[in-house]
């Protein structure tokens, strides 16, 4: 069974730039979660859907980050336009629905810089 | 959300039993104990979890204690591999809503050769 699937793994951009992260959850996961580091700081949750509603978008830090899953398949989170403190680590994490435990599978993460 | 405090790091010699203490002493009667660990480089990864009764899986063992107040985590017999840094989640269960993670500082357990 494949895993979650993060691309692209690095990404460099100048501050004003846009970038656009895909995760491709585990096949058949409707849960899906954003999640990210960044420099120094904690993992910190950014959003979840289920299937293709967002559930809860409680942690996207403003109005530059616009996620997306359209179908319930995979999803996409740009940033536009890029600031500095933009910078981290972004994973995605799947689980199934009405799963026993939190056993979210998470992705390898995509490694965001911007200068 | 119960606050977690865990300590900042450990060390553990290979092949001996790593035991990581964490302390949830809000935690309430709905909320579950989730261990999760971080690889250098990798994404979060899924350890254990439990209620109130002990947990064995083909990872590690979670004991909680019978107030449930804390917890620890035992890797039976660490390898360098298990060096990672490891999070202990306090949550509510599946179903409730709210299913997202909140990751605090973690332990940073190193195993020594």
């Amino acid at each position: 069974e494949a895993g979650v699937t993060q691309f692209p793994s690095h990404s460099v951009i100048e501050k004003g730039q846009t970038v656009t992260l895909r995760c491709d959850p585990i096949s058949g996961h409707d849960n899906l979660y954003w999640y990210r580091r960044v420099m120094g700081k904690e993992i910190k949750f950014l959003l979840h859907f289920v299937k293709e509603s967002k559930q809860d978008e409680s942690g996207m830090p403003n109005n530059r980050f616009l996620a997306e899953r359209t179908g319930g398949t995979y999803s996409t989170l740009k940033v536009q336009p890029a600031e500095l403190e933009d910078s981290g680590v972004y994973f995605c994490a799947s689980s199934q629905e009405r799963t026993v435990a939190y056993e979210q599978y998470f992705g390898p993460g995509t490694r965001l810089t911007v200068t | 959300d119960a606050k977690t405090t865990q300590p900042t790091s450990m060390d553990c010699a290979e092949g001996r039993a790593a035991n990581l203490p964490c302390n949830h002493s809000t935690i309430s009667g709905n909320e579950y104990v989730y261990w999760y660990r971080q690889i250098h480089s990798q994404g979060p990864q899924y350890i254990i979890h439990g209620l109130k009764n002990n947990e064995t899986n083909e990872m590690a063992s979670l004991i909680i204690t019978e107030d449930r107040k804390s917890s620890t985590l035992i890797l039976p017999h660490a390898t360098l591999r298990d060096t990672a840094v490891y999070y202990c989640i306090v949550r509510v269960g599946p179903g409730t809503g709210a299913n997202n993670l909140f990751f605090g500082t973690g332990t940073r357990l190193t195993v020594i050769p």
